[in-house]
């Protein structure tokens, strides 16, 4: 069973392209978190989702930045324009999404952005 | 969203030493998480508790699920120098749809 399937690795990005991070969840999962994080940080929440529904966006930059997990396929996260502040590594987390049995999330190995 | 307050941030300890951090919140969870991050990887599950009081062992790593349901404790008995990372808590909140929400780690450095 394979666990939590993030890429690229690594995205280098020059200052005003789009950057698109992808996040496979476990299978059987059906709920999707992102994270931010830079370095020596913690966690910062960005998007909850479940599939083709945002269930909670408070993390999420008002501009530039958008997530979608659509009901085929990997859940992507979304930054246009990007500028050197969104250097940072992006994870992604999964949990089942399914009452009493919705008990752990499980995390991905990240992205690493570098925005140049 | 919901805050979970991680202490201490960062320790510094001699290999040997046993280690002690807590998670605290202002709501209550049913369910709390620990996870390690090593260097340049993602977090890592390493105990789950579902239940108040609950006290699960993993190894070294002793975990419990507080009385209250708005805390939990992990400490680290006789640390070595893999022990270094990042620990983050999390807690689930069922009033929110079982989302969980994650603390801002603790940074542990053990000294060979």
């Amino acid at each position: 069973n394979a666990g939590v399937m993030q890429n690229p690795r690594h995205l280098v990005r020059r200052r005003g392209q789009e950057a698109r991070l992808r996040c496979s969840p476990m299978k059987g999962h059906s709920h999707v978190y992102w994270y931010r994080q830079l370095p020596e940080e913690g966690l910062k929440f960005m998007v909850y989702l479940q599939k083709e529904n945002i269930i909670d966006e408070s993390g999420m930059p008002k501009e530039r930045f958008s997530a979608e997990f659509p009901k085929e396929g990997p859940s992507i996260l979304r930054i246009q324009q990007v500028v050197r502040g969104d250097s940072a590594a992006y994870f992604c987390a999964s949990s089942r999404g399914q009452g009493v049995w919705d008990t752990e999330a499980f995390f991905g190995q990240g992205t690493r952005l570098t925005v140049v | 969203g919901q805050q979970l307050n991680q202490s201490p941030q960062s320790m510094f300890i001699q290999e040997g030493e046993d280690v002690s951090m807590n998670c605290t919140s202002s709501s209550i969870f049913n369910t709390w998480l620990w996870y390690k991050q090593d260097p340049g990887e993602g977090p890592v599950l390493l105990i789950a508790l579902y239940k108040a009081g609950e006290l699960t062992s993993n190894g070294r790593l002793t975990a419990q699920f507080g009385i209250t349901r708005k805390d939990s404790f992990l400490n680290i008995s006789a640390s070595i120098p893999s022990d270094v990372g990042i620990y983050f808590c999390a807690g689930q909140l069922r009033a929110t749809g079982n989302q969980f929400y994650f603390g801002t780690g603790t940074s542990l450095t053990v000294i060979p």
